[in-house]
C-alpha cells in the first residue's frame, strides 16, 4: 500500500517568507509526527497529533512554527517569516496508534536563502 | 540536551565482516529503543527494536543488545553487505510514549 508522502520534496525560499509543508500519512494511521533534521544533527521532534486530541506542540522551536491536521488525515506544517536556521529536512511520520512503529515519509528539504 | 548520543559519525566495514554501531543514552526513564536506517533522499525506515525487559533482540542479520546499567545499546550486523550502507539512527522513548529522542546518526559504509 501507499506509504507516507510529503510535498514538496524540495523548497527554496527567501528569508522572511512563509512556507507550507504537506504530509499525507498512511491511511488509517491515527498518529502523525513532524520532525526536523538539521545538517549533522539527529531527528528533532516538533509536533505530534493523535486522533482528535489536542496536539503535543512541545517540540516546536518558536511561535513561527505551527501545524494543523485536517480531518484526522493530511497535515500541514507552516513556518512563518522563515530564517536561515530553519533550513533543514522536515520529516513526517505516521503510526497506526500512539507508540506503534512510525513510518516516515521521504522528507521536504527546505533551504532558506 | 542530547539524551541519545551516537558518538561515531561514520563507520567503514569490509563486506562479510561484522558492523557494530553504538548508542548511549542519559535518561534512565527510557524503556524502549529502536534503530532506524536511512538512505539518501528517503525517510528513515524502522529496522529493529528492543524493550528494557530484554537485553537482546535478533532479526536475521541484525541484533540489538541493550546494557541498561551502562545505558548503552548496540546494533550488530553480520555479515555486512554493501546494501547495508546507510545512516543508522538510534532512538529511545520512555513508557513507549510519543516523545521519541533520536541520536545524530552513524553513516555506515560497507565496502565490497
Amino acid at each position: 500500500g501507499a506509504g507516507v508522502s510529503q510535498s514538496p520534496s524540495n523548497k527554496v525560499t527567501e528569508k522572511g517568507k512563509d512556507v507550507e509543508l504537506r504530509c499525507d500519512p498512511i491511511s488509517g494511521h491515527t498518529a502523525l509526527y513532524w520532525y526536523r533534521q538539521s545538517l549533522g544533527q539527529g531527528l528533532e521532534f516538533l509536533i505530534y497529533f493523535q486522533g482528535n486530541s489536542a496536539p503535543d506542540k512541545s517540540g516546536l522551536p518558536s511561535d513561527r512554527f505551527s501545524a494543523e491536521r485536517t480531518g484526522g488525515s493530511v497535515s500541514t506544517l507552516t513556518i512563518q517569516r522563515t530564517q536561515q536556521e530553519d533550513s533543514a529536512v522536515y520529516l513526517c511520520a505516521s503510526s497506526l496508534a500512539a507508540a506503534d512503529t512510525q513510518y516516515f515519509g521521504p522528507g521536504t528539504r527546505l533551504t532558506v536563502l | 540536551d542530547q539524551q541519545v548520543k551516537q558518538n561515531s559519525p561514520s563507520l567503514s566495514v569490509q563486506e562479510g565482516r561484522i558492523s557494530i554501531l553504538n548508542c548511549d543514552y542519559t535518561n534512565s526513564m527510557f524503556d524502549y529503543f529502536l534503530w532506524y536506517k536511512k538512505y539518501p533522499a528517503e525517510g528513515p525506515t524502522f529496522l529493529i527494536s528492543i524493550s528494557s525487559i530484554k537485553d537482546k533482540n535478533e532479526d536475521g542479520r541484525f541484533t540489538v543488545f541493550l546494557n541498561k546499567s551502562a545505558k548503552h545499546l548496540s546494533l550488530h550486523i553480520v555479515p555486512s553487505q554493501p546494501g547495508d550502507s546507510a545512516v543508522y539512527f538510534c532512538a529511545a522513548s520512555a513508557f513507549r510514549n510519543n516523545d521519541m529522542r533520536f541520536g545524530a546518526g552513524t553513516r555506515l559504509t560497507v565496502k565490497p
